[in-house]
């Protein structure tokens, strides 16, 4: 079956503009999961959906970052007045059901704020 | 604060030889430790996991070493192939792995030499 696909694949922006970035997870797989990489760092955690729970929102860095799940399916994330810092791969991942199940990652959206 | 390092950005080895990747962690309450491979382009691919109640998992070529005490954990891949050329990245959570937060080390870039 098809994996974890993210879109756009690229996207460039000039600072304070709000981005989108879409995330469809494999289907039936219950928990997502975003990261993002920045350059020559690790993967670092921003939030994470199972089912119908809160999400955990401990690793979004500021107020402009959001996320939502619709449907328990697609989720977004949104970044609103983007800043240079925002620049890095944003990442997203998806298990079967709640962890330690292994996560399967898309290929990432590569975000560079002008 | 890193709390998840791999402070060998890169490794050089031999086809057919061992390659041995390292990661060091700082948290005493990780207790759930993972490997991904990264390839350019891609996202990371789940590799192998070990649980603290373990020192060693062990699987086909790859095998995972867990040492509590000096919080460090490696990947040991014998014999390596050209195609495990690629970025290993550790990770590592607490509360068992059920958290879903993935803590990650900066990744270590492994060249397998024919």
């Amino acid at each position: 079956g098809a994996g974890v696909s993210q879109s756009p694949s690229n996207k460039v922006t000039e600072k304070g503009k709000d981005v989108e970035l879409r995330c469809d997870p494999i289907s039936g797989h219950t928990a997502l999961y975003w990261y993002r990489q920045s350059l020559g760092q690790g993967l670092e955690f921003l939030i994470y959906f199972q089912g119908n729970s809160a999400p955990d929102k401990s690793g979004l860095p500021s107020d402009r970052f959001s996320a939502e799940r619709t449907g328990g399916s697609v989720s977004t994330l949104t970044i609103q007045r983007t800043q240079q810092e925002d620049s890095a791969v944003y990442l997203c991942a998806s298990s079967i059901s709640a962890p330690p199940d292994t996560q399967y990652f898309g290929p990432g959206t590569r975000l560079t704020v002008l | 604060d890193q709390q998840v390092k791999q402070n060998s950005p890169s490794l050089s080895v031999q086809e057919g030889r061992i390659s041995i990747l390292n990661c060091d962690y700082t948290n005493s309450m990780f207790d759930y430790f993972l490997w991904y491979k990264k390839y350019p382009a891609e996202g990371p691919t789940f590799l192998i996991s070990i649980s603290s109640i373990k020192d060693k998992n062990e699987d086909g070529r790859f095998t995972v070493f867990l040492n509590k005490s000096a919080k460090h954990l490696s990947l040991h891949i014998v014999p390596s192939q050209p195609g495990d050329s690629a970025v290993y990245f550790c990770a590592a959570s607490e509360g068992s792995g059920n958290t879903g937060k993935l803590i990650f080390g900066q990744g270590t870039t492994l060249q397998v030499k024919p």
